[in-house]
């Protein structure tokens, strides 16, 4: 247990559907990280979030939309995703925000469009 | 080519034996994480080092920032350190996470 606890574990989505990926920490941290890992591909950084407010989209599609309504929770708006989206989704928290410095990561959530 | 390579992909090992996992990178840095993916996707960030050389338990990272290589050490290994391991550089100047596609470790009773 990491302290950052994501859910839904598994999601099966279709193309057409909207739904939302939830974070949620309760380690004071400041920072918080949404990642994508393909499969044979490098885990990737989508978003990144220091005291609420976006500081990096590393080139993500619009349909992937975060919000960081508090310090403590993070979400990933999905809608009309595509198969190739089918991933993992994890995300992370970090006390400073300017350096990945020991990072917590939750367990990931396992997203399947079809 | 990647700008963070990893290897080996894959290592199976018996258990007690001493795990080496080589990281190579061509990107500039401020940092190299080493992280820790359990199987259904849970990751832990075992290390961030800028030089020299860290413990933790059975666990030593390296870096020689010269050479641009890391290694992470593994002594007395254990079932229970099967996972896939990653490198990732941060370069703190951009603020960019480049990370490696991994080692997956399995270690044999």
């Amino acid at each position: 247990e990491t302290g950052v606890t994501q859910t839904p574990r598994h999601l099966v989505m279709g193309m057409t559907n909207k739904k939302s990926l939830k974070c949620e920490q309760h380690l004071g941290h400041n920072a918080m990280y949404w990642y994508k890992q393909s499969a044979k591909k490098p885990l990737e950084l989508m978003f990144v979030y220091n005291f609420k407010e976006q500081t990096e989209n590393n080139s993500v599609p619009s349909r992937f939309s975060p919000e960081c309504p508090n310090s403590s929770h993070l979400f990933l708006h999905l809608h009309t995703l595509q198969p190739e989206d089918s991933a993992l989704y994890l995300c992370a928290s970090s006390q400073d925000p300017g350096t990945h410095t020991e990072a917590f990561f939750g367990q990931g959530t396992r997203l399947t469009v079809v | 080519k990647n700008e963070v390579e990893q290897s080996p992909q894959n290592l199976t090992a018996q258990e007690g034996e001493f795990i080496t996992i080589n990281c190579s990178y061509s990107v500039g840095i401020s940092a190299l994480h080493w992280l820790q993916q359990h199987p259904g996707g849970g990751i832990v960030s075992l290390f961030m080092l800028s030089s020299g050389k860290k413990k933790h338990g059975r666990l030593i990272a390296t870096i020689n920032i010269q050479e641009k290589h890391s290694s992470l050490h593994i002594t007395a290994s254990h079932p229970r350190d099967s996972a896939v391991y990653i490198c990732a550089a941060y370069n703190f100047g951009n603020e960019k996470l480049t990370f490696g596609t991994g080692t997956r470790l399995t270690i044999i009773p």
